[in-house]
């Protein structure tokens, strides 16, 4: 079976730039997660989606972050204009409502964005 | 609230080492306790799970007993191998929600 897939996997960028990181989750899958990833913060929630519909963005840093899930087996996280302190790994994840709410998270093998 | 808190690293030792690595937790409803692995250059993976008080998960010769009284989930292997050089993260979820809370992660470095 095909896990959550990624892309780029690296992306190197320059102050300024739009990065669009890219996500495709499993199959099935109603719940979609973006995390960001660093030594300082650890891993953060950006936002997740239910059904391609966004519930929760409070995670998000700022207006320059945005992210869409214009159907089931996409998502895009959009970086505008893109800084440094943005450098990160960053993770999507999904997850399967099931008749069990334990339910995991399988995630992606990650973005990683560095911005000069 | 709820949140994770997980022993800092990072931790190293040797080849057929005993490895504890310490996680504790709060919540406001009922929790699903988790233990996610992530080996290096890759995304994390489930290692290990616990839906309810006193429940044992375990996995690759990992365990972690739930402790409602203590509010722990200790992660725990006999020997420890190379292989398992990684960082594991704590989690919980709660039945009212939808996140998954992670503590910061260990870093686990075994040497030969």
């Amino acid at each position: 079976d095909a896990g959550v897939i990624q892309s780029p996997r690296h992306e190197v960028t320059e102050m300024g730039q739009e990065v669009t990181l890219r996500c495709k989750p499993i199959s099935g899958h109603d719940y979609l997660f973006w995390y960001r990833q660093t030594m300082m913060r650890g891993l953060e929630l950006l936002i997740y989606f239910n059904n391609n519909v966004p519930i929760d963005d409070s995670g998000m840093p700022e207006d320059r972050f945005s992210a869409k899930m214009p159907n089931a087996s996409f998502s895009t996280l959009k970086i505008q204009p893109s800084e440094p302190r943005d450098s990160a790994v960053y993770f999507c994840a999904s997850r399967r409502t099931s008749g069990s709410w334990t339910g995991e998270l399988f995630f992606g093998e990650g973005s990683r964005l560095t911005v000069l | 609230g709820n949140s994770v808190t997980q022993m800092e690293g990072p931790v190293t030792l040797s080849e057929e080492a005993f490895l504890t690595i310490n996680c504790t937790y709060t919540a406001t409803g009922y929790p699903s306790l988790f233990w996610y692995v992530q080996y290096p250059g890759e995304g994390l993976q489930l290692l290990l799970k616990a839906t309810k008080a006193d429940d044992k998960g375990s996995n690759k010769g990992f365990e972690a007993t739930y402790r409602k009284e203590t509010t722990s989930f200790h992660l725990e292997k006999g020997s420890v191998q190379v292989s398992d050089s990684a960082v594991y993260f704590c989690a919980l979820r709660v039945i009212t929600g939808n996140q998954f809370y992670f503590g910061t992660g260990t870093s686990l470095t075994v040497i030969p």
